[in-house]
């Protein structure tokens, strides 16, 4: 079945510095790649997603990338403030599977410091 | 839009007994999931619905587990006689159709003493 690997396990950036969070599939069936952000005792929050028919996607300062030949996908966040700490999940969803179910990476902890 | 809402948020009981959870997805989803959460994890799928049809259900739902969608609205996960290994965070989300976002809601926690 599909495994969704997730680099680094944490991550701490300073205050306006950028920060990359990078994830591989393994089923290149897969055609849906979303992002959550998870804050503490909350549920997954949906940031960003991408299909597979497109390369890029961006939404204010956050950004997905999808390389389909090397299957990757990576998150981009820039000039990050102390609100976005919180942990980061990538997802994949395969194709052709009707349920549209997630896979997810084990998460990366990003810690923004002030 | 009030969100995929989910009760109670913590549950806490005794190894053996049986425990109920409910999830109210975003109105006129017609696909709802529940994925299970241990700590320091991602999500893992448990099961889904399209309207009140259960069409899924992973392995990780042993014959322990039972989830139902009435009506195709709300729905419940019922654990029996649970076990130390079933303590984890249960997520409901939900979607507008198939191929749609997923929502989350804010989860139940279990705890097993």
């Amino acid at each position: 079945g599909e495994n969704v690997e997730q680099h680094p396990s944490t991550l701490s950036v300073q205050e306006g510095d950028s920060a990359v969070i990078k994830c591989t599939y393994s089923d290149s069936a897969s055609n849906y790649f979303p992002w959550y952000k998870q804050e503490l005792g909350k549920g997954p929050q949906l940031i960003i997603d991408i299909r597979s028919n497109v390369g890029e996607k961006k939404d204010q300062r956050i950004a997905v990338t999808l390389n389909k030949t090397a299957k990757h996908f990576s998150l981009h966040i820039t000039e990050t403030q102390p609100e976005d700490s919180a942990v980061y999940f990538c997802a994949a969803s395969m194709v052709p599977d009707s349920s549209y179910k997630l896979i997810f990476g084990s998460g990366t902890r990003l810690l923004v410091r002030p | 839009d009030t969100g995929v809402s989910q009760n109670p948020r913590h549950k806490i009981t005794k190894r053996g007994q049986n425990v109920t959870f409910r999830c109210d997805p975003i109105s006129e989803h017609n696909r709802l999931y529940w994925y299970r959460q241990t700590l320091g994890q991602g999500p893992e799928f448990l099961t889904y619905f399209q309207n009140e049809a259960q069409l899924e259900k992973s392995r990780l739902l042993s014959d322990r587990f039972s989830a139902e969608r009435p009506k195709g609205s709300f729905s419940t996960l019922e654990i029996q006689r649970t076990e130390q290994g079933d303590s984890a965070m249960y997520l409901c989300a939900s979607s507008l159709a198939e191929g749609w976002p997923q929502h989350f809601g804010d989860g139940t926690r279990l705890s097993i003493l």
